[in-house]
């Protein structure tokens, strides 16, 4: 399969801490995103970084990318109650027509 | 332009029947996709279309499952002969551009199939 994998599947934290989710891929992207998905809503475009990039910020929100690595992290900072959600990476994969495959996610709680 | 809009939000059908689901993108979008997502499952890759043309149709989908976007605006989603394997929720997003750019997605179509 080519889907990110994603690590780790669940995380519980408590508010004000920081939370990490990594993703892993196979082949060569184009670029890769993060999105966020509330219970029963649609999914949320976080942050875009593509395959020249090392690292972008968004307010609370650092992605980085190692492409040697073949893997991306995002890092919430000072995590609030509202941050629960499921965070999902999606790779757009070089010389696959731009197409937009989806990992299977990573389930944030943020306990107050 | 309110978002990408999905129709039904919500769909009981009858294993067997044929049910249709409708996205309509934002305006300006020239790709649009079609995803299935399970309760704790990530989007799974159904179809995409860039303008009119259907690019890519995903391997794992059957025959049942059929899309359209006949003038570029608008898609549908069609599966013929609903099975309980097919229950699920259906979501659309779209995008400018080829794929370098972030997707926005609807709120989806949940289907069931008793």
């Amino acid at each position: 399969s080519q889907q990110g994998e994603e690590d780790p599947q669940a995380l519980s934290i408590q508010e004000g801490e920081n939370a990490t989710m990594n993703c892993s891929y196979k082949t060569s992207i184009n670029n890769l995103q993060w999105y966020r998905q509330n219970s029963g809503r649609g999914l949320v475009h976080l942050i875009l970084i593509r395959s020249n990039e090392r690292e972008k910020h968004s307010g609370r929100l650092r992605v980085t990318l190692d492409t040697s690595k073949k893997s991306s992290s995002l890092l919430i900072t000072a995590s609030r109650a509202a941050d629960t959600a499921s965070y999902f990476c999606a790779t757009v994969f070089y010389n696959q027509g731009g197409k937009l495959i989806f990992g299977q996610g990573t389930e944030l709680s943020v306990k107050p | 332009d309110t978002g990408v809009s999905q129709d039904p939000r919500h769909k009981i059908t009858k294993r067997g029947q044929n049910v249709t689901f409708r996205c309509d993108p934002i305006s300006e979008h020239n790709r649009l996709y079609w995803y299935r997502q399970t309760l704790g499952q990530g989007p799974e890759f159904l179809t995409y279309f860039q303008n009119e043309a259907q690019l890519e149709k995903s391997r794992l989908l059957s025959d049942r499952f059929s899309a359209e976007r006949p003038k570029g605006s608008f898609s549908t989603l069609e599966i013929q002969r609903t099975e309980q394997g097919d229950s699920a929720m259906y979501l659309c997003a779209s995008s400018i551009g080829q794929g370098n750019t972030e997707a926005f997605f609807g709120q989806g179509t949940r289907l069931t199939v008793v």
